[in-house]
C-alpha cells in the first residue's frame, strides 16, 4: 500500500492564481481530511469528508473548496490564491471502525504564494 | 470547542536522558482520545502514542509513555533514554468521540520543538 499520497510536493503560486492539491489513499478509509500548518504552528483543519459525496467545513475553510467523488480521492482547490495561504498542507485519512482511530498523514505540500 | 495547549515551544535533552513534554486540553466531554504525533524535519506526521480517556492505565510504547491526568486535563509525554533520532517537533492532539459533529477531526496544540544533544 502507498498509504496517503499528495501531489505536488512543492508549488509557488502568484497572487490570484488557482490550483488543486491532490490527495489519494489506497487503504479504503472512509474519512479524509485537509489540514494546513503555518510556520511554527500546529495543524488546523480546513475541510473533511466522511465518505464519497459528503464534505464539511473545518476551522479555516475560507478560500478553499473540496470535493469527494470517490473513496480514494479528496482534492483541495485554492481559488484566487493569497499570501495568507502560504503554508504546508497535509491530507490525512482514517477508518471509522478502526479501534485505533489513527489518522494517517500524507507527506505534505509546501505552497508559497507571492 | 476543544482547545489543546502546549506551553513549551522548545525543549532540549541530553542523549540517553529523560525528557517530559507537557500538554493540557480543555473539553466538556467525558470520553475522548488523546495523541502525541512526532514531526521530524521530513515533515511526515508520525503517531507516537495514543490514550483513550476511559482507560485509567497510562499508555506506553517502548521508550515513550504518557502521564494522563483526566481531572487536571493534562497529558504529558515522557521520552526515556533519548536518542538523536527523537529530535523533532511533537504535537499533542485531541479527538472527540462524537463522529456526527466532529468527523473524527483532530485538534492540535502548537507543538514543542525537541532538541537532543549528543
Amino acid at each position: 500500500n502507498a498509504g496517503v499520497t499528495q501531489t505536488p510536493k512543492f508549488r509557488i503560486l502568484k497572487i490570484g492564481q488557482s490550483m488543486t492539491l491532490q490527495c489519494a489513499q489506497d487503504m479504503n478509509h472512509n474519512y479524509m481530511y485537509w489540514y494546513r500548518q503555518d510556520p511554527g504552528m500546529g495543524l488546523k483543519l480546513i475541510y473533511y469528508s466522511v465518505g464519497a459525496g459528503i464534505t464539511d467545513k473545518g476551522e479555516v475553510p475560507n478560500g478553499y473548496n473540496v470535493s469527494r467523488s470517490t473513496t480514494e480521492d479528496f482534492p483541495l482547490r485554492l481559488e484566487l490564491a493569497a499570501p495568507s495561504q502560504t503554508s504546508v498542507y497535509f491530507c490525512a485519512s482514517s477508518y471509522l471502525a478502526a479501534i485505533s482511530y489513527e489518522q494517517y498523514f500524507g507527506p505534505g505540500t509546501r505552497l508559497t504564494v507571492t | 470547542a476543544q482547545t489543546v495547549t502546549q506551553s513549551q515551544p522548545e525543549m532540549s535533552v541530553q542523549e540517553a536522558e529523560t525528557v517530559t513534554l507537557s500538554c493540557t486540553y480543555d473539553t466538556s466531554e467525558s470520553d475522548y482520545y488523546l495523541f502525541w504525533y512526532k514531526q521530524p524535519p521530513s515533515r511526515q506526521m508520525i503517531l507516537v502514542i495514543r490514550q483513550e480517556a476511559y482507560k485509567q492505565q497510562n499508555a506506553t510504547e517502548n521508550r515513550f509513555s504518557v502521564n494522563f491526568q483526566k481531572a487536571a486535563k493534562s497529558f504529558s509525554l515522557k521520552i526515556s533514554d533519548s536518542q538523536l533520532g527523537d529530535a523533532a517537533m511533537y504535537f499533542c492532539a485531541y479527538r472527540s468521540p462524537r463522529e456526527e459533529t466532529s468527523g473524527s477531526r483532530l485538534t492540535f496544540g502548537e507543538g514543542t520543538q525537541l532538541t537532543v544533544n549528543p
